[in-house]
């Protein structure tokens, strides 16, 4: 089975600095049409689906603000939020989508304002 | 815009069927390159998806290991609404389902989640 591992499971983070989350693959991702990465991180506030944020590593999804970015690729991924808002208190989660088609999701890393 | 819709029971006993289903405007159960998935989430298990059907020439549905022997996913063509049946629940089956639309391997829209409690 494939284990998507994310550090740290909590994040406090001042207005307007740079939250950073990591996410460690078991096995290497895998590769999606286009040689993308099939990795993907959605934010998910309480009382609410998740919403996704990034496809491919370092896609945003329509609307996203440029203040989300990720990067990474075989098995180390990172979720960067600069200049953190209020409006950024999630829960954030990667999810890799692998070949027999499964979607595996991290444990969740929880933001909040210092 | 994509939307989905949930509906379905809330609270069920062990050993019942689960049965929950996703009601999709603006954009089409037969669409190309989309899959459509159930996903749930618990406090034990986070995040789990459960398995996805899609159109392709022919219906495809793929289902995760860990409930394969109790699932099934279908599309009703007519109505555009997917459904999700899980049989034989238990206790560990209680959690907030949802429906979510797949393109581009990652999971674009979702529908708002329901409760569902398994409880004698």
């Amino acid at each position: 089975d494939i284990v998507m591992t994310q550090s740290p499971d909590s994040l406090s983070v001042s207005l307007g600095e740079r939250a950073t989350i990591n996410c460690r693959s078991s096995h290497i991702v895998t590769s999606c049409p286009n040689n993308k990465n099939c990795l993907a991180w959605y934010q998910q506030k309480p009382g609410q689906p998740p919403k996704l944020l990034i496809y491919w590593a370092s896609y945003r999804a329509s609307g996203v603000p440029e203040r989300f970015s990720g990067s990474g690729s075989g098995t180390d991924f990172t979720l960067t939020i600069s200049n953190l808002q209020a409006g950024d208190v999630a829960v954030y989660y990667c999810q890799q989508y692998s070949n027999p088609p499964e979607f595996t999701f991290g444990q969740g890393t929880k933001v909040d304002i210092k | 815009q994509v939307q989905l819709h949930q509906s379905g029971p809330g609270l069920l006993k062990p050993s019942q069927s689960l049965s929950l289903t996703c009601d999709i405007s603006g954009d089409s159960v037969y669409a190309s390159k989309v899959a459509w998935n159930w996903i749930r989430r618990s406090p034990s298990r986070g995040l789990e998806w459960l398995g996805r059907t899609y159109y392709e020439s022919a219906w495809h549905t793929d289902y995760a290991v860990s409930v394969r022997s109790r699932t099934f996913i279908n599309a009703d063509t007519v109505k555009n609404q997917f459904s999700l049946q899980l049989s034989s629940v238990t206790p560990e089956d209680t959690a907030v389902y949802y429906c979510a639309r797949g393109f581009n391997s990652a999971l674009d829209y979702w529908g708002q989640g329901i409760l569902v409690t398994v409880s004698s």
